[in-house]
């Protein structure tokens, strides 16, 4: 039973363009999200979060909508770099589950020069 | 800082062979994770530990797996014996949890351990 999903497992931009990765969750119960980086051969890092209390949080380059009514989240990357080319995974938090992040299966972005 | 560290970076092992996995946790993080990554389910929590206890161990798959924590700066994750469907990319990763505070927030990861069982 996969509460946190990442429909699609790769996606592919241009360098300059948009890229948007998108995640869908089943717990209404989540009260904060995340998105990780993973590069091949290393261990995922931390790139951006929210709480459920807002809808938007920007960083730089890289914004994360919530729409909790559809438990749509997404993230955005303007411009993409090829340097962002990895594999992004979203997790979500429940307090309820003794605050443990679940993730998605992830999505792998490919930015081409 | 050296972050999380994991050992070995690989391991190759025969079906029926114990296998240890090695984590050693950020100095002063209280909070401990094993997960495993696999292409179907990406990466799934097998147990974890805040204050070296054991808080939830119900993604470890079955007997075969067990963690333990024995001090704050050490845990291990043990399968015995091996198979090949354990093949996956094992990683650990730590985090600070303020007591009685909100749930865990940023883990930090370390590189995992690529596991092969033939």
């Amino acid at each position: 039973d996969q509460q946190v999903k990442q429909n699609s497992p790769s996606l592919s931009v241009q360098e300059g363009r948009i890229s948007i990765l998108n995640c869908d969750y089943t717990n209404s119960m989540f009260d904060y999200f995340l998105w990780y980086k993973k590069y091949p051969a290393e261990g995922p890092t931390f790139l951006i979060s929210i709480s459920s209390i807002k809808d938007k949080n920007e960083d730089g380059r890289f914004t994360v909508f919530l729409n909790k009514s559809a438990k749509h989240l997404s993230l955005h990357i303007v411009p993409s770099q090829p340097g962002d080319s990895a594999v992004y995974f979203c997790a979500a938090k429940d307090d309820n589950q003794g605050g443990k992040l679940i993730f998605g299966q992830g999505t792998e972005l490919s930015v081409k020069p | 800082d050296a972050g999380v560290i994991q050992s070995p970076r690989h391991e190759v092992t025969e079906m029926g062979q114990e296998v240890t996995l090695r984590c050693k946790p950020i100095s002063g993080h209280n909070s401990l994770f094993w997960y495993r990554q696999t292409m179907m389910r990406g990466l799934e929590l097998l147990i974890y530990f805040n204050n070296n206890v054991p808080i939830d161990d119900s993604g470890m798959p079955e007997d075969r797996f067990s963690a333990k924590m024995p001090n704050a700066s050490f845990s291990t994750l043990k399968i015995q014996p091996s198979e090949p469907r354990d093949s996956a990319v094992y990683f650990c990763a730590s985090s600070y949890r303020l007591a009685g505070g909100p749930g865990n927030y940023e883990q930090y990861f370390g590189p995992g351990t690529r596991l092969t069982v033939t």
